[in-house]
């Protein structure tokens, strides 16, 4: 049962439009939410991240928006590079017993750019 | 600028051997992570560690052990490799929680 979920495997996008990914989850007890990006042959790198208190956090190009009433979370980059062709995954936490906190990740999208 | 680094980057390995992974970390973190890849599934938690000398199970620990002997380094056993651990593992680490990760590049392990 995929409590987070990320429901495009793929998108494409021209060079210069917006590009919006997204992400559902089904807890509500999921607190926080990271993006992370992932080159080929690399590990994820952290992109950006949103408390549940916030509806939307922004870092230069890159903005998320969080809906809790919808449990959606969308990552929206404007403008698209081609260097930002990789796959983005979404991930949620959340505070585990023992205070440890536990993090569920999306399947991930394969965004490409087009130049 | 080191941050988060895994030895091997590529392993072949005969099922029934087996073989350590190992993950070493230059910024004083607490939590340390081992993660799976594969097509289709996601990131999914083996183990984990919130300190030196700590370890806990995560989502699939079977067929895995790991130990925390020092703060920056975080070793991944395979006692008996099965064809089901081909995988390409990351080694994550960060200074508390899961508030935000930093990754290993990855070792592409193959077991034939």
């Amino acid at each position: 049962d995929q409590q987070v979920k990320q429901n495009s495997p793929s998108l494409s996008v021209q060079e210069g439009r917006i590009s919006i990914l997204n992400c559902d989850y089904t807890n509500s007890m999921f607190d926080y939410f990271l993006w992370y990006k992932k080159y080929p042959a690399e590990g994820p790198t952290f992109l950006i991240s949103i408390s549940s208190i916030k509806d939307k956090n922004e870092d230069g190009r890159f903005t998320v928006f969080l809906n809790k009433s919808a449990k959606h979370l969308s990552l929206h980059i404007v403008p698209s590079q081609p260097g930002d062709s990789a796959v983005y995954f979404c991930a949620a936490s959340l505070d585990n017993a023992g205070n440890n906190r536990k993090l569920i990740w999306g399947l991930g999208t394969s965004l490409g750019v087009n130049p | 600028n080191a941050g988060v680094t895994q030895t091997p980057k590529f392993r072949v390995l005969k099922t029934g051997q087996s073989m350590t992974l190992l993950c070493a970390q230059d910024m004083n973190h607490e939590y340390m992570y081992w993660y799976r890849q594969d097509p289709g599934m996601g990131l999914r938690l083996i183990h984990y560690s919130v300190g030196e000398g700590t370890t806990a199970k995560g989502e699939v620990p079977d067929g895995y052990n790991v130990s925390r002997l020092k703060k920056q380094n975080f070793l991944l056993g395979l006692e008996s490799a099965a064809p089901s651990q081909t995988s390409v593992y990351f080694c994550a680490s960060s200074y508390g929680g899961y508030t935000e990760a930093f990754f290993g590049q990855g070792t592409r392990l193959t077991v034939v």
